[in-house]
């Protein structure tokens, strides 16, 4: 149980581009997802927190106009990196949190690379 | 704030030994959550371990274990027989009991030799 998928695994796109990244939980429903950004060799950064049926929470420093967030069901989240540039690539990861299993516990997606030619 | 401390950037094991690796965490909270993520190559978060700091019991599962002293705000994870499977990052995490939001380490990078 507490799977959660991401789609795609890696995009490649031109400078100005928008790029929609999907994250799913696949066996749980879950009303809160969160997306990461990871830079190579570093930790995860927490961009925002995505709340099913409400407005993201964004961290401090993201751009919300940016890196638009909708969480319109219980089992998906998406990501959309709008007119992307080249300090946008990365790697970012969802989480979901299963509020009836053990609900302190965050699972992650596979990731998804993005490289901004 | 909170924040996580892993000071060991590297750290490597032979195959079968036993390795520790260290975190330590600033909080003045009572009440929250602690845990071990493991990122291998494919850079999947897998979860290794959690404990629950109202729990004096330190969490173990099957090779791995905690070392869990609230007092001194210290969680290290002792990884035992490690296997070349245990390659990877291993990132500690620190989660308030009244919020969702996890406050990552900058992790420590396990290198196990045959």
């Amino acid at each position: 149980g507490a799977v959660v998928s991401q789609h795609p695994s890696w995009v490649i796109c031109k400078s100005g581009t928008s790029v929609k990244i999907e994250c799913r939980s696949l066996d749980f429903q879950a009303t809160t997802m969160f997306w990461y950004r990871q830079f190579p060799k570093q930790s995860l950064m927490l961009m925002a927190t995505s709340n099913e049926g409400s407005k993201a929470t964004y961290e401090q420093g993201v751009e919300k106009d940016k890196f638009l967030i909708n969480h319109a069901s219980l089992t998906l989240s998406t990501l959309t990196v709008t007119s992307a540039h080249p300090e946008d690539s990365s790697f970012y990861i969802c989480s979901a949190r299963n509020p009836t299993g053990r609900g302190e516990t965050q699972y992650f997606g596979p990731g998804t690379r993005l490289l901004v030619l | 704030a909170q924040t996580v401390t892993q000071s060991q950037p590297e750290m490597s094991v032979q195959e079968a030994e036993t390795v520790t690796l260290s975190c330590t965490y600033d909080t003045s909270e009572s009440d929250y959550y602690l845990f071990w993520y493991k990122q291998p190559p494919s850079r999947q978060m897998i979860l290794v371990i959690r404990q629950e700091a109202y729990k004096q019991q330190n969490a173990t599962e099957n090779r791995f274990s905690v070392n869990f002293q609230k007092a001194a705000k210290s969680f290290s994870l002792k990884i035992s027989d490690s296997q070349l499977g245990d390659a990877a990052m291993y990132f500690c995490a620190y989660r308030s009991y009244n919020t969702d939001k996890l406050i990552f380490g900058t992790g420590t990078r396990l290198q196990v030799f045959p």
